[in-house]
């Protein structure tokens, strides 16, 4: 089976504070990890991917095939940065993406 | 460009009256095509995916269907609601095959 762990429904730091939102899944094939943001009041939009290793907004996300995790980072949050964050699972030679639950970020001034 | 349609944006639904939410996209060719349920504290629950016009795949057995009469149109339904069947549906779609998901601004079902 396939499934995606978010342990953190609330990340609450201050402003220019690094962040970490963690991921862990369970799949036992190759997997392909994406980061999906919601901001208040806009439609769900994917954040950064896997396969194409960039920074977007200044967020990183590694995979580690052995710990099965892909943790996404900032080293210095900023206010416009809280918003709901998922992370997702697509499962390769399948048309399914899973999601996990979700992590409220929330960046204090 | 692409785009993805979906309406209505809220629906209130008294128990037992039937449903209809409807997706589309533009701009791209055989898509992909999902339904999720978004619950606060549960995440997105895939709901239905479709590859092709009239392929339907259903992840979790429930009181809805979905259809793909068109090439890019994924419609939700149901015949009689259920007050569980509250909560916020979204649709997304797969442009080609290492394409990431893109979803719509999605439906606020409440069932009353």
């Amino acid at each position: 089976a396939q499934r995606v762990t978010q342990p953190e429904k609330l990340l609450s730091v201050f402003k220019g504070a690094p962040v970490e939102l963690k991921c862990n899944y369970s799949y036992s094939g190759s997997p392909e990890l994406f980061w999906y943001v919601q901001y208040s009041r806009q439609r769900l939009q994917l954040l950064l991917r896997h396969i194409s290793r960039e920074s977007i907004k200044g967020f990183t996300a590694d995979l580690n095939k052995g710990e099965t995790s892909f943790h996404l980072k900032k080293p210095f949050a900023q206010e416009e940065d809280s918003a709901m964050y998922y992370c997702a699972l697509r499962v390769y030679n399948f048309n399914k993406f899973y999601f996990g639950s979700g992590t409220k970020l929330n960046v204090k001034p | 460009s692409q785009t993805i349609h979906q309406w209505p944006a809220t629906l209130v639904q008294p128990v037992g009256s039937p449903l209809s939410l409807e997706c589309t996209v533009e701009g791209t060719s055989n898509p992909n095509l999902y339904w999720y349920r978004q619950a606060a504290g549960r995440g997105l629950q895939l709901l239905f995916y479709s590859v092709g016009i009239g392929q339907i795949s259903s992840e979790v057995p429930q009181n809805l269907s979905a259809s793909r009469p068109q090439d890019r149109q994924f419609i939700l339904s149901s015949k009689k609601l259920l007050l569980s069947d509250s909560g916020f549906y979204l649709c997304a779609y797969r442009g080609s095959y290492n394409s990431p998901l893109h979803f719509g601004n999605g439906t606020r079902l409440t069932v009353t």
